[in-house]
């Protein structure tokens, strides 16, 4: 079972458009992270959150994490074609006895100019 | 969907050791597979990028000796931690690239601890 629901899988927006994308879990958060992948060029790490309400930003992205640490977004302002790729959440867990990373399944963004 | 498997999930070796951990894509063919290293409450710093039939391509400050690359087949890529020491002990995964997918695919992670 996926341990975090990202939503939406997909997503196109028109140049210019502000998005939202959506990473949600049902256990508590204590390490979350962004990242964006491009095909062919690997993870490329943008945020990480741990803290209740915690918000960060990077040039016109911008990630939060809600005060009970289970629900985390990432907004971009003003999309450039530059942002198209798949983004996808990650976190710290438990599993087995010993801690591991998961991921949500992605979001994939084209950005049409 | 596309698997990608990744074995040991956890291994624990003795210092001056090496260790194989491997990268399958079970059902597709992977030209191009990653592999990343965490550090506790850190995020996944990218090592290397593997590519079939070639050399892989090392991240800057990524010592190339010390952790050797091979990805002899479009399906399988293996990491070897030469001659690991403690400070080697970390949460190593790897991802794969398919073409024409809109995800990405990564193996379950392997957990190293060197004593």
């Amino acid at each position: 079972s996926q341990e975090l629901e990202q939503s939406p899988q997909s997503l196109i927006v028109q140049e210019g458009k502000n998005l939202t994308i959506n990473c949600t879990s049902s256990k508590t958060l204590y390490g979350l992270y962004w990242y964006k992948q491009k095909y062919g060029e690997g993870l490329i790490f943008l945020m990480m959150l741990q803290k209740g309400g915690e918000e960060k930003s990077h040039e016109k992205i911008t990630a939060k994490l809600d005060e009970k640490k289970q629900q985390s977004s990432l907004h971009i302002t003003a999309s450039q074609p530059s942002h198209a790729g798949i983004y996808l959440c990650g976190a710290d867990i438990v599993a087995g006895g010993y801690q591991k990373v998961t991921f949500g399944i992605g979001t994939k963004l084209q950005v049409i100019p | 969907g596309a698997v990608v498997s990744q074995h040991p999930s956890r291994v624990i070796c003795k210092s001056g050791t090496s260790v194989k951990i491997e990268c399958r894509s079970l059902d597709f063919q992977a030209t191009t597979m990653f592999w990343y290293r965490q550090f506790p409450k850190k995020s996944l710093m990218l090592m290397a990028t593997s590519n079939e039939g070639s050399k892989a391509t090392y991240e800057q400050g990524v010592e190339k000796d010390k952790f050797l690359i091979n990805h002899a087949s479009l399906t399988l890529s293996t990491l070897t931690v030469t001659s690991a020491h403690p400070e080697d002990s970390s949460f190593y995964i790897c991802s794969a690239d398919r073409q024409g997918a809109t995800e990405a695919f990564f193996g379950q992670g392997t957990r190293l601890t060197v004593v």
